[in-house]
C-alpha cells in the first residue's frame, strides 16, 4: 500500500556492517508492525511499536536486532553485525481494524 | 509446525481454469485473511473472513473457513495471467492484544496464459 513508506528498497551490506531499515506509517497512524519474510517463506512477526514504546517485540531475535519509533520521525528497524542469514525482505504494515496495510519492503542482501 | 500452513505450496494452472488453495492453522482465531504478494512487492490484502462467517465472495475471489476443522480456502475462479502471485493466509488470534498476523508459508501460483 504506498501509503506505507520504507526504504531503501534494496540494501547491501558486507557481513559485519550495520543495516538500518526505515519504516513511515500510514498517515494518522501512529503505530508499525515489523515483518520479516526469509526466500520462499511467509512473513513472520519481528516487533510492535507506537510512538517511543515497543508494544510487543517477541517475534525480534535476542541479539542484533532492535527497533524504535521515535516521536518524531520514522520507525528504524536496526540490524548490528550483519550475518549473511540475515538476508530477506522487511516489511513494515500498519493496520486498519483488522486489515493490515504493507510497505514495499526492503531488501536486505548480506555479502 | 506453525499457524496457518498453505497447500499446495505451487500450483500452476491455466488461463481460465480456477484454482483452489488451502489454509490450516491451530489456534482460535478472530478472523481470517487472505494476501497476495507479486514477485518482489508487498502485500495485498485481498479479503477477510470472520470466525462466525463460513463463506465469503469478492468478485472472482470465494473463501471459505471451517473453525471445526481449523482451515479455510481461497477460490479464484476464471483465472488470468495477471493472477500470477504468491498467496498468503493470515490468522488474528483471540488471545492477541497487538493484532500481530500469523502468515502461513504461501501457495505460488503461476497462470499459464
Amino acid at each position: 500500500n504506498a501509503g506505507v513508506m520504507q526504504n531503501p528498497r534494496h540494501l547491501v551490506r558486507r557481513r559485519g556492517q550495520e543495516a538500518r531499515l526505515r519504516c513511515s506509517p500510514m498517515k494518522g497512524h501512529s503505530h508499525v508492525y515489523w515483518y520479516r519474510q526469509l526466500p520462499e517463506e511467509g512473513l513472520k512477526f519481528m516487533v510492535y511499536l507506537q510512538k517511543e514504546n515497543i508494544i510487543d517485540e517477541s517475534g525480534m531475535p535476542k541479539e542484533r536486532f532492535s527497533a524504535e519509533f521515535p516521536k518524531e520521525g520514522p520507525s528504524i528497524l536496526r540490524i548490528q553485525q550483519v550475518v549473511r542469514g540475515d538476508s530477506a525482505a522487511y516489511f513494515c504494515a500498519t493496520q486498519g481494524g483488522t486489515e493490515a496495510f504493507f510497505g514495499q519492503g526492503t531488501r536486505l542482501t548480506v555479502v | 509446525s506453525q499457524q496457518g500452513e498453505e497447500d499446495p505450496q505451487a500450483l500452476s494452472i491455466q488461463e481460465g481454469e480456477n484454482a483452489t488453495m488451502n489454509c490450516s492453522y491451530k489456534t482460535s482465531i478472530n478472523n481470517l485473511q487472505w494476501y497476495r504478494q507479486n514477485s518482489g512487492r508487498g502485500l495485498v490484502h485481498l479479503i477477510l473472513i470472520r470466525s462466525n462467517e463460513r463463506e465469503k465472495h469478492s468478485g472472482r475471489l470465494r473463501v471459505t473457513l471451517d473453525t471445526s476443522k481449523k482451515s479455510s480456502s481461497l477460490l479464484i475462479t476464471a483465472s488470468r495471467a495477471a493472477d500470477t502471485a504468491s498467496y498468503f493466509c493470515a490468522t488474528g488470534p483471540v488471545n492477541n492484544a497487538g493484532n500481530m498476523l500469523t502468515f502461513g508459508g504461501g501457495t505460488r501460483l503461476m497462470v499459464k496464459p
